[in-house]
């Protein structure tokens, strides 16, 4: 079935440790986006991306990085420099057309212990 | 600025009873709304969709309202069954691809 796929589901980080967040679609979608959400909150755009080798920050950019190598994933990195990680983080698709839904994985949830 | 705002936070209703979800934007120039509904620890799916040439849809027990006039879209639901607790968030899309979403809406249902 087609859809986007987040791992892991769950995620400890000790403080000082870059941590990695997956996320892979089979949609065929050209656009991949990070958001957080912290609890009782909404979705904040960290980072987006409309094409391969390239992405672009989005509201809350600061402590991440991302990568887009190929179509189908854009993993984010959780760095050292994020001061407050600890949230949940949702990894969405959609095609490039005006008008168009995204796609929502499942999510991570994130914990520094 | 750009914004999505909601009215109530949370929403407590009947079973049975409808339910309607308030949604307020500041964009005039966003052509694209879409509601969410997020369970607990999943991410959100979509509902419905409004494009600004409409001012309303309906779908499976769903209703979506658009009135530009004063900025204010809102989600309807019918016969609210237990299934419907979640939260639910307006976005909008100003015709490129860039999501706003606002805070959401906890819709409770009572047995």
């Amino acid at each position: 079935d087609g859809g986007i796929t987040q791992s892991p589901k769950y995620l400890f980080r000790k403080e000082g440790q870059n941590v990695t967040l997956s996320c892979e679609q089979n949609l065929n979608h050209d656009a991949m986006y990070w958001y957080r959400q912290d609890p009782g909150q909404g979705l904040r755009l960290i980072y987006y991306s409309q094409i391969v080798n390239d992405f672009q920050k989005g509201d809350i950019a600061e402590g991440y990085s991302v990568s887009r190598e190929k179509k189908e994933s854009f993993p984010l990195t959780v760095t050292s420099a994020q001061k407050n990680p600890t949230a949940f983080y949702l990894c969405a698709s959609s095609s490039l057309g005006e008008n168009t839904e995204a796609f929502f994985g499942q999510g991570t949830r994130l914990t520094v212990v | 600025g750009e914004s999505v705002g909601l009215h109530l936070p949370t929403l407590s209703v009947q079973e049975g009873d409808n339910s309607i979800i308030n949604c307020a934007y500041s964009n005039s120039a966003s052509d694209y709304f879409i509601w969410y509904k997020q369970e607990s620890g999943k991410g959100p799916q979509f509902i419905i969709d409004i494009r600004s040439n409409m001012d309303k849809r309906q779908g499976q027990r769903v209703t979506v309202l658009l009135n530009k006039t004063v900025k204010h879209l809102s989600l309807q639901i019918a016969a609210t069954q237990p299934g419907d607790s979640a939260v639910y968030f307006c976005a909008e899309n100003t015709g490129g691809f860039k999501t706003i979403f606002g805070a959401g809406t906890r819709l409770f249902v009572k047995a």
